[in-house]
């Protein structure tokens, strides 16, 4: 059962530009939803995270725009550049448990100049 | 802070071999993750401790995986009779104390069963 799904799978997006990063979930339960970035090689950094009690999370170029009736978050990157080029992961955890996150299945991201 | 590590970085072995893996997290952290990464998707959850207690294993974790945290620092994962479908990165990660949720992960372990 995949609680968290994301989407593209994959994105080219020219210097400058806008990448957007669309992740929805089911469990309800759930009240943590972070994002990371991945470099080939290295682990999961995080990149950014927002609680449900805010519908936008803003920091530098990076935006978490979040709709908890739709159960849908979405990540925008403004004015991307090439070292953006990586791999973006979703992911929700609840707070009061563990904090073990669920991730969704990634978005591979090319910025091209 | 050096950030969490893990040994080896790769490891290949034969089908039904036995290996290893290790992490260190970050120093005084008392919660530690390990994750299975396949290719071409994102970590899943496999176990979790807090100081030396393992209090949660997934269904992923067959009995053929252990893992220990035997004085609440660095962590083993072993993995018995090795199959091809292990072939994976195994990720650790680690969160302090306090209210912060943030895991912090080491750089991973890829293991490649031939």
């Amino acid at each position: 059962q995949q609680q968290v799904k994301q989407s593209p799978q994959s994105l080219i997006v020219q210097k400058g530009g806008i990448s957007i990063i669309n992740c929805a979930y089911e469990n309800t339960a759930f009240d943590y939803f972070p994002w990371y970035q991945q470099f080939p090689g290295k682990g999961p950094a995080l990149l950014i995270a927002i609680r449900p009690d805010v519908s936008e999370k803003k920091e530098g170029r990076f935006t978490i725009s979040f709709n908890k009736s739709a159960k849908q978050f979405s990540l925008h990157i403004m004015d991307s550049q090439p070292g953006d080029s990586a791999t973006y992961f979703c992911a929700a955890g609840v707070s009061g448990g563990y904090q073990k996150v669920t991730f969704g299945t990634g978005t591979k991201l090319q910025v091209i100049p | 802070d050096t950030g969490v590590s893990q040994n080896p970085r790769h490891k290949i072995t034969k089908r039904g071999q036995n290996v290893t893996f290790r992490c260190d997290p970050i120093s005084e952290h008392n919660r530690l993750y390990w994750y299975r990464q396949t290719l071409g998707q994102g970590p899943e959850f496999l176990t979790y401790f807090q100081n030396e207690a393992q209090l949660e294993k997934s269904r992923l974790l067959s009995d053929r995986f252990s893992a220990e945290r035997p004085k609440g620092s660095f962590s083993t994962l072993e993995i018995q009779r090795t199959e091809q479908g292990d072939s994976a990165m195994y990720l650790c990660a680690s969160i302090g104390t306090g209210g912060n949720y943030e895991q912090y992960f080491g750089p991973g372990t890829r293991l490649t069963v031939t």
